[in-house]
């Protein structure tokens, strides 16, 4: 597509329940990033893919968070067991190579927005 | 963990006024300075990248400096319109590292 794709846009779920959030790159993509952004907060960063494998998950903030790409494309994060405060907006982004080498430049989703009540 | 601070938190302006804000970020290490316009609903639109010591980039109304010694960028808008209202997010990026480093961001509200 000529951007990056997210869904849901809107996902309300019950404390307890998984939730499944969906990003789609630009095709040709290798680098996929997911970040999110709490009430509040500034953008915080979550993971970041390399083709299908993630060699940072280092933003990922418990092990109830999980994330795979497969393809080299689509990516999906899974919250298991959500908690209150994984409210919040999940941003991915893709570029042509990771941001840190040359100009690169990322382009984001329009994010979902998830409430756990 | 590295601290990116950006103010003001926010802005109020009239239509026509000009304003400014600032990205203050660690200056070791550094590679790259980003800003980007976050509208509401919309995605996050890239309005720079800085690199070097003293670059200076301008897209119509909107330019933005870049100072790696001591750690700063200044966003400049010119006569700014309503559509200009948004948040400005600026990140730093290190060398061959793998994730942006975002501030809080400056929320930018234009009055008609």
């Amino acid at each position: 597509g000529a951007g990056v794709s997210q869904s849901p846009s809107n996902k309300v779920t019950e404390k307890g329940k998984d939730v499944e959030l969906r990003c789609d790159p630009i095709s040709g993509h290798t680098a996929l990033y997911w970040y999110r952004q709490s009430l509040g907060q500034g953008l915080e960063f979550l993971i970041y893919f390399q083709g299908n494998s993630a060699p940072d998950k280092s933003g990922l903030p418990s092990d109830r968070f999980s994330a795979e790409r497969t393809g080299g494309s689509v990516s999906t994060l899974t919250i298991q067991r959500t908690q209150q405060e994984d409210s919040a907006v999940y941003l991915c982004a893709s570029s042509l190579r990771r941001t840190g080498v040359g100009n690169t430049e990322a382009f984001f989703g329009q994010g979902t927005r998830l409430t756990v009540v | 963990i590295l601290n990116v601070e950006q103010s003001p938190q926010s802005l109020h302006v009239q239509e026509g006024d000009s304003t400014n804000f600032t990205c203050s970020f660690p200056s070791s290490n550094f590679y790259a300075l980003h800003w980007y316009r976050w509208e509401t609903a919309k995605s996050p639109e890239a309005l720079f990248v800085m690199t070097l010591n003293g670059d200076e980039k301008k897209k119509g109304r909107i330019s933005a400096t870049l100072n790696t010694k001591e750690g700063y960028s200044y966003l400049y808008i010119k006569g700014s319109q309503p559509e200009d209202s948004a948040t400005y997010l600026c990140a730093f990026t290190l060398y061959n590292f793998n994730k942006f480093y975002f501030g809080s961001g400056t929320k930018l509200n234009v009055k008609p």
